[in-house]
């Protein structure tokens, strides 16, 4: 199985700056379109997950666009160029192949 | 608009089964395969198959195989997840969402459903 590891674990971080999660594969998730199959989702507590990003680095529609997803193969980022209160909960990356695996995810607080 | 709608919360015994249930609306129900993915208490997601909903293949992440069955019923558009032998390690939010490649892929989920195990 792919196995997702992300770094930090947790991410104190202040209203208005940048913010950057890491996500590392333990294999290439670039598929044979070339396309790194890697998608980013955010979780507020009491609620579902909800993916921001698609294809490492494709935001979903109604995304701010302060989010941006980069990276192929087995190292991926998601950065936040200026944080705002919504943003906090926690964020997971995920690769889409048999058996689809998520990373253990990454707390975002604001302090 | 895409919406899945599962079932309501359930409370079960140790050793017995639980059916959850997604019901789907607004997409073509059998263009998808919907997926189950859970969450403990305070912990990660974690992936635990999926159904295509034309054909009713399935595939479950291995260390669900033999004790997760995931149906489906095309004229009412739903999905279910039955899982067996239920243990207090099962007690979770159990989610549903849907993959149709690329920018479909756990595009849309449903609102979760909380599975407590306990005696």
């Amino acid at each position: 199985d792919v196995v997702m590891t992300q770094s930090p674990l947790s991410l104190p971080v202040t209203l208005g700056q940048p913010a950057s999660i890491s996500c590392r594969s333990s294999q290439s998730l670039v598929s044979s379109d070339g396309n790194s199959y890697l998608n980013w989702f955010h979780q507020r507590p009491g609620q579902s997950p909800r993916r921001l990003i698609y294809k490492a680095s494709i935001r979903d529609s109604g995304v701010p666009d302060r989010f941006s997803g980069s990276g192929s193969g087995t190292d991926f980022t998601l950065r936040i160029s200026r944080v705002e209160a919504e943003d906090a909960g926690v964020y997971y990356c995920m690769q889409v192949s048999h058996p689809w695996t998520f990373g253990q995810g990454t707390k975002v607080e604001i302090k | 608009q895409v919406q899945l709608v599962q079932s309501e919360a359930e409370v079960k015994k140790p050793g017995a089964s639980v059916k959850v249930s997604c019901k789907a609306s607004g997409y073509s129900f059998t263009d998808y395969y919907i997926h189950w993915v859970r969450q403990a208490p305070g912990r990660g997601l974690e992936w635990m198959g999926w159904i295509n909903a034309d054909n009713g293949a399935t595939k479950s992440a291995e260390r669900f195989h033999g004790w997760v069955t995931m149906t489906r019923d095309t004229a009412t558009r739903t999905a279910y997840m039955e899982l067996r032998s239920l243990t207090s390690d099962d007690t979770a939010v159990y989610f549903c969402t849907r993959s149709g490649g690329g920018p479909t892929d756990f595009d849309h989920w449903g609102q979760g459903t909380l599975v407590t195990v306990s005696s």
